[in-house]
């Protein structure tokens, strides 16, 4: 397996525009999450899904950003409009939790997407 | 809401070194707790995976426990080499049906040759 692709893997834009941030899952795996990583904040979760549907929202910052699982194979974050503060690396990660009395999970992670927002 | 602090923020060791990175966690309720590695300006990588029920994991020179009560987990390097050197990464997965990892800041380890 390719693991989890995304692109593009650098974005240079100016403030305004807007930016979409695409992520192909692991084949066969249910949950998809995407997260960002700044130097003052580190990791953080900013949505995922299970089964194509979104599950928690709640680390989305902004009504700019959005995201979307239109199937199994693919998502799509997008920030609209874009600022500078928005710049950042984005994750995607994807994982399949096994059957059992505890959560058996791995999260596997893409490259990144580098944004900067001029 | 759960919090991870990795101690220390920076460590520089001789290679051939054992050493161990910390990890701690506000809420023991976790149902797992993962180690990733970070190399510079790369994705992440996973390592190890302690489920709730386990007390360590092993890969290698690498060892993971996991002390939930307490809300510790130290991640062991033995004969650290050069290739080593990376941000390693804690992160866990919280009860409450959330499912997205939280993540401590990282341990950015430089290994002396």
């Amino acid at each position: 397996d390719a693991g989890v692709i995304q692109s593009p893997r650098h974005e240079v834009t100016e403030m305004g525009q807007e930016v979409t941030l695409r992520c192909k899952p692991i084949s066969g795996h249910d949950y998809l999450f995407w997260y960002r990583q700044t130097m003052m904040r580190g990791l953080e979760l900013l949505i995922y899904f299970n089964n194509n549907v979104p599950i928690d929202d709640s680390g989305m910052p902004e009504d700019r950003f959005s995201a979307k699982m239109p199937n199994a194979s693919f998502s799509t974050l997008k920030i609209q409009p874009s600022e500078p503060r928005d710049s950042a690396v984005y994750f995607c990660a994807s994982s399949f939790i096994k059957a059992g009395p505890s959560r058996e999970e791995t999260q596997y992670f893409g490259p990144g997407t580098r944004l900067l927002v001029l | 809401k759960q919090e991870v602090t990795q101690i220390p923020a920076a460590l520089s060791v001789p290679e051939g070194e054992n050493l161990v990175l910390n990890c701690s966690f506000t809420d023991s309720a976790i149902y797992n707790l993962q180690w990733f590695r970070q190399d510079p300006g790369k994705g992440l990588t996973s390592l190890l995976l302690i489920q709730s029920s386990q007390r360590e994991q092993t890969s290698g020179r690498l060892n993971a426990s996991l002390d939930k009560s307490s809300g510790r987990s130290t991640l062991y390097i033995a004969a650290s080499q050069p290739g080593d050197s990376a941000t390693y990464l804690c992160a866990v997965i919280s009860g409450g049906g959330a499912d997205g990892l939280t993540f401590g800041k990282g341990t950015h380890l430089i290994i002396q040759p």
